[in-house]
């Protein structure tokens, strides 16, 4: 499978735990994109990678969230001390650049009880 | 502040009726803008993407979209839907690094 690939597809949680999710982005994509998505929403922008460097981060984004790209191809996306209002579908995209628009996984599905 | 408006909600056709599905973006760079759809239990897909030059766009299955800049908008067509048509399907604008993505419009075909 030459997509990208998200991993775990379903997580539940229970409040206060940590929940880490992976994104194995397309090889030759050196742009990765985490989004978040609830229902009957369009995808709200995370934070963005290009390589290894974290070039920006939403402000929908709380401390309790980090993402990480450390060798430039798999990403991490660590949300702590979950709350229910975590409860949504996360994302990730990957693309060449911006201009061929981007390659979505099909999401791993937060459950936070 | 860069933004995307899909008023459509949802929208209920019955097959082979004609669809228009409405966009409107507010960004005041040059304007990329895409359609991208969303089967049930399917990840987003890329439909279209308007970058420069023709202002008619087309897409896969038979969708395309018109980009007119003097009423920022940039609609998506199709002429004869059919069931399986039915999505969710979201306008997006590239904003300064990301793709800014509208609301959604909830199509649903009757057979």
């Amino acid at each position: 499978d030459t997509g990208v690939s998200q991993d775990p597809r379903h997580k539940i949680t229970k409040r206060g735990q940590n929940v880490t999710f992976r994104c194995d982005p397309i090889s030759e994509h050196n742009r990765l994109y985490w989004y978040r998505q609830t229902l009957g929403q369009g995808p709200e922008f995370l934070t963005y990678f290009q390589n290894e460097a974290q070039l920006e981060k939403s402000r929908l984004l709380s401390d309790r969230f980090s993402a990480e790209r450390p060798k430039g191809s798999f990403s991490t996306l660590e949300i702590q001390r979950t709350e229910q209002g975590d409860s949504a579908m996360y994302l990730c995209a990957s693309s060449p650049g911006q201009i061929y628009g981007y390659t979505f996984g099909s999401g791993t599905r937060l459950t936070v009880v | 502040a860069q933004s995307v408006s899909q008023h459509n909600h949802h929208v209920i056709l019955s097959e082979a009726a004609s669809l228009e599905l409405g966009c409107n973006y507010s960004y005041g760079g040059t304007v990329n803008l895409f359609w991208y759809v969303q089967y049930p239990g399917q990840h987003l897909q890329l439909l279209l993407k308007y970058f420069s030059g023709d202002p008619l766009v087309k897409g896969i299955k038979g969708f395309e979209a018109e980009f007119i800049k003097s009423k920022f908008s940039f609609n998506l067509r199709k002429p004869s839907v059919q069931w399986s048509d039915t999505a969710e399907y979201f306008c997006a604008v590239i904003g300064a690094s990301k793709i800014i993505f509208g609301s959604g419009t909830r199509l649903s075909i009757r057979p």
